[in-house]
Parts: C-alpha cells; sequence; structure tokens
C-alpha cells in the first residue's frame, strides 16, 4: 500500500521560498505507472492543483502558480519535492503531496494522498 | 474556461438516511469525474472514479452517476464516519480547474 509523507518548514517569511518534500514508500516513483503531485487548500477553502511531475522530470504546473513553481523528483531516494517562490499569505495553506493517476500521459485521479502539512506565510 | 459547480452547498443529514449531492461541469467532461471524501483535518479520499467505479476499500453505500455535465454522488445509508466535505474533480480538461467547492455534510 503506498504511503506519502510531506516534510518541510511550517513558517515562511513573506517575499522568501516555499520548499517542501514528499517521501513515498509502498510504490516506486520510477515505475512510470503514476504521475506525483502537489495540492493545496487555504484555511477553510477547496483544493488547487500546483502541479505534478512525472519520473523521468517532467512537470506541468497550474498555470496560475507557473512562474514561481519548481518540481524536482530524486528517485534514488523516492522522493519529490516543491519549491515556491516569492510568497505572500495568500499561500498560506495545507499543501498534500498525492500519486496521479494516468493514461497515456494524461492525468486522471488523486488515488493516494499524504495526510498533508500546514504552511504559514508570515513574519 | 470550464466551471465546476456543487450542490448542495451544504447538506443537513441524520445518520441512517440517503444522501444525494450533485456535481456540474459547464462542459462535458464525458465520464472523467470523480469525488473525494474529506474529513476535518484528514486528507481527502478518493471514493469515486470514471463516475461511477468505486475505489478500492469503498463501501457499497457509496454509488456514483452521471456523464457529460451533471453527476451525483449517493450515499445511500449515512454512517458517523461519513461526515465531512465532499469534492467532484474532472480530469477531461487539464490543467484548467479541476476541483469543484465542495458539499459540506453535517448532522442533523
Amino acid at each position: 500500500q503506498v504511503q506519502l509523507q510531506e516534510s518541510g518548514p511550517g513558517l515562511v517569511k513573506p517575499s522568501q521560498t516555499l520548499s517542501l518534500t514528499c517521501a513515498v514508500s509502498g510504490a516506486s516513483i520510477n515505475s512510470g505507472d503514476y504521475f506525483w503531485s502537489w495540492i493545496r487548500q487555504p484555511p477553510g477553502k477547496g483544493l488547487e492543483w500546483v502541479g505534478y511531475i512525472y519520473y523521468s522530470g517532467s512537470t506541468y504546473y497550474n498555470p496560475t502558480l507557473q512562474s514561481r513553481v519548481s518540481m524536482f523528483v530524486d528517485t534514488s531516494k523516492n522522493q519529490f519535492s516543491l519549491t515556491l517562490t516569492s510568497v505572500t499569505a495568500a499561500d498560506t495553506a495545507v499543501y498534500f503531496c498525492a500519486r496521479l493517476s494516468q493514461d497515456f500521459r494524461d492525468p486522471y485521479y488523486f488515488d493516494s494522498w499524504g495526510q498533508g502539512t500546514q504552511v504559514t506565510v508570515s513574519s | 474556461e470550464i466551471v465546476i459547480t456543487q450542490s448542495p452547498a451544504t447538506l443537513s443529514v441524520s445518520p441512517g438516511e440517503r444522501a444525494t449531492f450533485s456535481c456540474r461541469a459547464s462542459q462535458s467532461v464525458n465520464k472523467k469525474l470523480a469525488w473525494y471524501h474529506q474529513k476535518p483535518g484528514q486528507a481527502p479520499r478518493l471514493l469515486i472514479y470514471d463516475a461511477s467505479i468505486r475505489a478500492t476499500g469503498i463501501p457499497a453505500r457509496f454509488s456514483g452517476s452521471g456523464s457529460g455535465t451533471e453527476f451525483t454522488l449517493t450515499i445511500s445509508s449515512l454512517q458517523s464516519e461519513d461526515f465531512g466535505v465532499y469534492f467532484c474533480q474532472q480530469y477531461n480538461y487539464w490543467p484548467l480547474d479541476i476541483f469543484g467547492p465542495g458539499t459540506k455534510v453535517d448532522i442533523k
């Protein structure tokens, strides 16, 4: 059974860079069967897809965040990461990593999620 | 641009009752729709994909239906662990907005 676990600082200052890592166990990122993704949820609000990455390193970002987002994959550690630059209070959210099913490289639905990690942007 | 709406925003249900809620897309998404359940403080959990297929381990009281622009999730007999927020997600159009705003189910 696949498990995902987010880690990273819970507090980031405005204008700085948010960095999170998702460790995957019970499945190999290298298998190529899935995409690996980040989703966030601001306090009291709905879900917003941030981006996803393939084991090869190919990335796909939400256009509204594209200028500030980067994702990386480390297949040797079976983990992937997210960086978000120039953060503001609007980036305060719970950040989830999730496994994204795919069919012929078309993304489908999120079938496994990490527990989420709270990130607060504040000075 | 595709817009996903869910109704009602909030649904009050007594344990044991039937609960039905809707997800609507502004353009056809065929059957490429998933449903998730999120309890407070937890991650969403996949319930249904391809509009009507239950994910692994999901009880039979959950059923999904619909295609095109209109979709329904039904819980035949609500249990205490079913309260929370239900989100739908379309995956026919990426990278556009994919999640609906959610329906909150609380205790009547």
